[in-house]
């Protein structure tokens, strides 16, 4: 079965650069989750999209903004890239009324 | 914002015994779901719970959704080699586009 598909699987950035992940859903997946996971700890809620809408906003920094576009992929764009940003980031795919999320294999980013 | 006490945080057993690890929360939450997660991999849904008192088994896996709707357990059957990983348990408190919360995690070590 087709799988959540993330882009770039790896990502090495310079403090202050910027960066733009990207997320597919599984198809006919209408809502997209964003989490950041850093390292041994558990992954944390950053914002969410359903029906191109923004739907749910966790602890997402003002340097970070995401959307859905019309095909439902995400993109995640962070700026001025900070040392603390290394970390996983996953994005996860639901089905309308369906609340089981199912995660990509996620972007590996590194801030040097 | 609202937590997840999961426990125990480790487990080192043998192969072939029954594992049991729990989530308990001071805030009720609506759907729980339970996840293992590999090294530098995403999070895979196990099971997904959706009603107070619900019992739900996948293979030699079985969840509960507390009657208070406050706490969640897993258990795992005669486990072995492939079980080991990082389960996390995973509360929703809103509707189906909305962020998880997600437990610290219980590290499952099995010894052959």
């Amino acid at each position: 079965a087709a799988g959540v598909i993330q882009s770039p699987r790896h990502l090495i950035k310079e403090k202050r650069e910027t960066a733009t992940l990207k997320c597919y859903p599984i198809p006919r997946h209408d809502t997209v989750y964003w989490y950041q996971q850093g390292p041994g700890q558990d992954p944390q809620f950053l914002i969410s999209f359903y029906e191109k809408m923004q739907s749910d906003k966790g602890s997402i920094p003002d340097r970070f903004s995401a959307q859905q576009f019309s095909d439902y992929h995400s993109e995640l764009n962070m700026s001025s890239l900070e040392l603390g940003d290394s970390a996983l980031y996953f994005c996860a795919s639901s089905s309308g009324r369906n609340y089981e999320q199912y995660f990509g294999p996620g972007t590996r980013l590194t801030v040097t | 914002g609202q937590q997840l006490n999961q426990s125990p945080q480790s487990m080192f057993i043998q192969e072939g015994e029954d594992v049991s690890m729990n989530c308990t929360s001071s805030s009720i939450f609506n759907t729980w779901l339970w996840y293992k997660q590999d090294p530098g991999e995403g999070p895979v849904l196990l099971i997904a719970l959706y009603k107070a008192g619900e019992l739900t088994s996948n293979g030699r896996l079985t969840a509960q959704f507390g009657i208070t709707r406050k706490d969640s357990f897993l258990n795992i059957s005669a486990s072995i080699p492939s079980d080991v990983g990082i389960y996390f348990c995973a509360g929703q408190q809103g509707g189906g586009a909305d962020g998880l919360t997600f437990g610290k995690g219980t590290h499952l070590i099995i010894q052959p």
